[in-house]
């Protein structure tokens, strides 16, 4: 079984700052993937970034980065410079590789940027 | 269009009524995702379709609940006798089917339904 936590239900940052999100999961997979999306107020789910558990190198994707550490079963979202826009729910979530199976997904943490 | 569709966008029914939500995935894709979302929580799996393989139901909360997925392309997912705890917002997401499981999956903007 696959769990994700998301401990923070709500976080604010000021605009232009850098925000961490966290997630820690637990699962039996020796192999597995995390991925994060964001869900803003008009409801889409927004796919930001991936990280594999044998991936050596933390991912990064333009103003999103993954502080993966796999010892501590965490995969935190950082997210520098912090825009209006980025105001939304973030979600964590995970699957085992080798199959397309379905997503495990943690309850969101929801951001909110201040001007 | 590119991304995944769903039909409708909204729908507001009268308890035990069925309804039936559509979606139609990214052409070329071969897994299909139905999640469920209530109000504040995460996503919760309900059922998925990888190609031409039984789907898996395991996430399926009644036997009220249904799906099929018709030549491998749109799928319907069928609420019989709806009740109000069934009131959510249905997500269908569609991902291609390279192997490795790295594959994100892409989200439809979800059917709302709202039981009366």
């Amino acid at each position: 079984a696959q769990k994700i936590t998301q401990t923070q239900p709500g976080m604010f940052v000021q605009e232009k700052e850098a925000v961490t999100l966290d997630c820690t999961y637990d699962t039996s997979d020796p192999s597995y993937g995390l991925f994060w999306y964001k869900q803003p107020s008009s409801g889409e789910m927004i796919f930001l970034i991936y990280q594999g558990s044998y991936d050596q190198q933390n991912a990064t994707e333009g103003r999103y980065s993954l502080n993966f550490q796999k010892a501590r079963k965490s995969a935190n979202l950082v997210i520098s410079a912090s825009q209006l826009g980025d105001s939304a729910m973030y979600f964590c979530a995970m699957r085992g590789l080798g199959r397309n199976t379905p997503l495990v997904f943690g309850k969101g943490t929801r951001l909110s940027v201040i001007a | 269009g590119a991304g995944v569709s769903q039909s409708p966008s909204n729908k507001v029914t009268e308890k035990g009524k069925d309804v039936e939500l559509r979606c139609d995935p990214i052409s070329g894709h071969t897994a299909l995702y139905w999640y469920r979302q209530s109000l504040g929580q995460g996503l919760e799996f309900l059922i998925y379709f990888q190609g031409n393989s039984a789907p898996d139901k395991s996430g399926l909360p009644s036997d009220r609940f249904s799906a099929e997925r018709t030549g491998g392309s749109v799928s319907t997912l069928t609420i019989q006798r709806t009740q109000q705890e069934d009131s959510a917002v249905y997500l269908c997401a569609s991902s291609s089917s390279v192997a490795g499981g790295n594959q994100p999956q892409h989200f439809g903007d979800g059917t709302r339904l709202s039981i009366l």
